[in-house]
């Protein structure tokens, strides 16, 4: 398995929902990420994982909440949302590519809409 | 932290033409800088990365340069295509870290929308 998944692909939900995404990747990478894309900041950081250890939270609102319960998988755990939340929420894992270096790959994303 | 500037943020070219991105890094511990492309509705892929002990590499139509001292790098895309048509991103990763030295940060540009018209 040479991908990064996600799930799901599209998300509605309203202000009060609570809701999760999935990220999973089978590459034996030992450190995976959070990503928001939008408009105005299109690839921003919000969270690393290194071996389970979150190792970098970017100044994120705590309506966001990560967890990394082995090295495959990643959740990232909304409740709470607000309408600028709205975004293509990326996770990526990182190992050595082809390049012999550190590389990232990411997932195709959620499509986040809060109503 | 690292900083990372990225320019022009669109580019519009003729198919066959050449097109070049630049980037700019603000600290000079960072070893590794790779470039993704992004096409509409899809996942940022790698497309081409240099490593600091180097000053170009090429695959293909694509090649990238790196000027240490100056602290910035270039994308080239010669005989532009259609389907070079997406958004690039630079990046830029600092040495190693984490608890196992294997986490690697990237600060990315802004990005470059590339339109490539027949």
């Amino acid at each position: 398995d040479t991908e990064v998944t996600q799930t799901p692909k599209h998300l509605v939900m309203g202000m009060t929902n609570k809701k999760s995404l999935k990220c999973e990747q089978h590459m034996g990478h030992r450190a995976m990420y959070w990503y928001k894309q939008s408009a105005k900041k299109p690839l921003e950081l919000m969270f690393v994982y290194n071996f389970k250890e979150q190792t970098e939270n970017n100044s994120v609102p705590s309506r966001f909440s990560p967890e990394c319960p082995n090295s495959s998988h990643l959740f990232l755990h909304l409740h709470t949302l607000q309408p600028e939340d709205s975004a293509l929420y990326l996770c990526a894992s990182s190992g050595r590519g082809t390049s012999g270096r550190e590389t990232q790959y990411f997932g195709p994303g959620t499509r986040l809409l809060v109503l | 932290g690292e900083n990372v500037e990225q320019h022009p943020s669109t580019l519009s070219v003729q198919e066959g033409d050449s097109a070049v991105i630049k980037c700019t890094y603000s600290d000079s511990a960072s070893n590794y800088f790779p470039w993704y492309k992004q096409e509409l509705g899809k996942r940022p892929q790698l497309i081409i990365d240099i490593r600091s002990n180097v000053g170009e590499k090429k695959d293909q139509r694509i090649a990238v340069t790196l000027n240490k001292t100056a602290k910035h790098f270039s994308l080239h895309i010669t005989e532009t295509q259609p389907e070079d048509s997406a958004v690039y991103f630079c990046a830029a990763k600092g040495p190693k870290w984490g608890p196992t030295g294997t986490a690697s940060k990237l600060t990315f540009g802004t990005g470059t929308r590339l339109q490539v018209t027949l």
